[in-house]
């Protein structure tokens, strides 16, 4: 079945660390890949995505995240972290049309 | 734009008893998503719709749970009766392409009681 995974479910970092959280999937096809936010009080909101091209996509808030088709991998990263990043992260993979799997998602704390 | 609109945001109702929850998407949003998130995990889907049918409800509890979206807009789900284990957030959320990015709502937070 297809599943999506994410490793870490919380992080705590300080101010200007830098983040990385990971995640898998398990799907043989073309896949479109997504990374979604949710800000305490907040709904869920997309932070970035990546359908074809560069492998290496940018979003918003200084937000990145690298699709490493061999590995199955769509890890998110930013280089230094602000206490407004604490919320939780959501990878998600959609495999064709209009089904799109969601991870368990992560909760990042940044402490200031 | 206006987002998606869900109500109401809270729901405390006792076990047995009925409950619905109803969700406006983003004009011109033909796909429309009723998820289920529970504490600690990511959404799961319950049900998709395209316009007015429902195209994918394989993990909808058929035998309490039941949607609708009569005309295309607006959808209404509704649990009967309502058992300790639903409480959790519903989720709606809205899509106008088929690359699937989705647009939430701020869900309804149900307790069963």
């Amino acid at each position: 079945a297809q599943s999506v995974s994410q490793h870490n479910h919380h992080v705590i970092l300080s101010e200007a660390a830098s983040l990385e959280l990971g995640c898998n999937y398990s799907y043989g096809g073309t896949v479109n890949l997504f990374w979604y936010v949710q800000y305490p009080g907040q709904h869920l909101q997309l932070l970035l995505k990546y359908f074809s091209g560069d492998p290496l996509v940018k979003g918003i808030k200084g937000f990145e995240a690298e699709f490493i088709k061999s590995k199955f991998s769509f890890n998110l990263r930013k280089p230094s972290v602000q206490w407004s990043d604490t919320a939780e992260y959501f990878c998600a993979v959609n495999t064709g049309g209009f089904k799109t799997i969601f991870g368990a998602g992560t909760r990042l704390f940044v402490k200031a | 734009e206006a987002g998606v609109v869900q109500s109401p945001r809270y729901k405390i109702i006792e076990k047995k008893q009925p409950v619905a929850f109803w969700c406006n998407p983003i004009s011109g949003h033909n796909t429309l998503y009723w998820y289920l998130q529970n504490l600690g995990q990511g959404p799961e889907l319950l049900i998709r719709y395209e316009n007015e049918e429902a195209v994918d409800d394989s993990q909808l509890p058929k035998d309490r749970f039941s949607a609708e979206r009569l005309k295309g807009v607006d959808s209404t789900l509704k649990i009967q009766p309502a058992e300790l284990g639903d409480s959790a957030v519903y989720l709606c959320a809205s899509s106008s392409q088929l690359d699937g990015e989705q647009f939430f709502g701020p869900g309804t937070r149900l307790t069963v009681l």
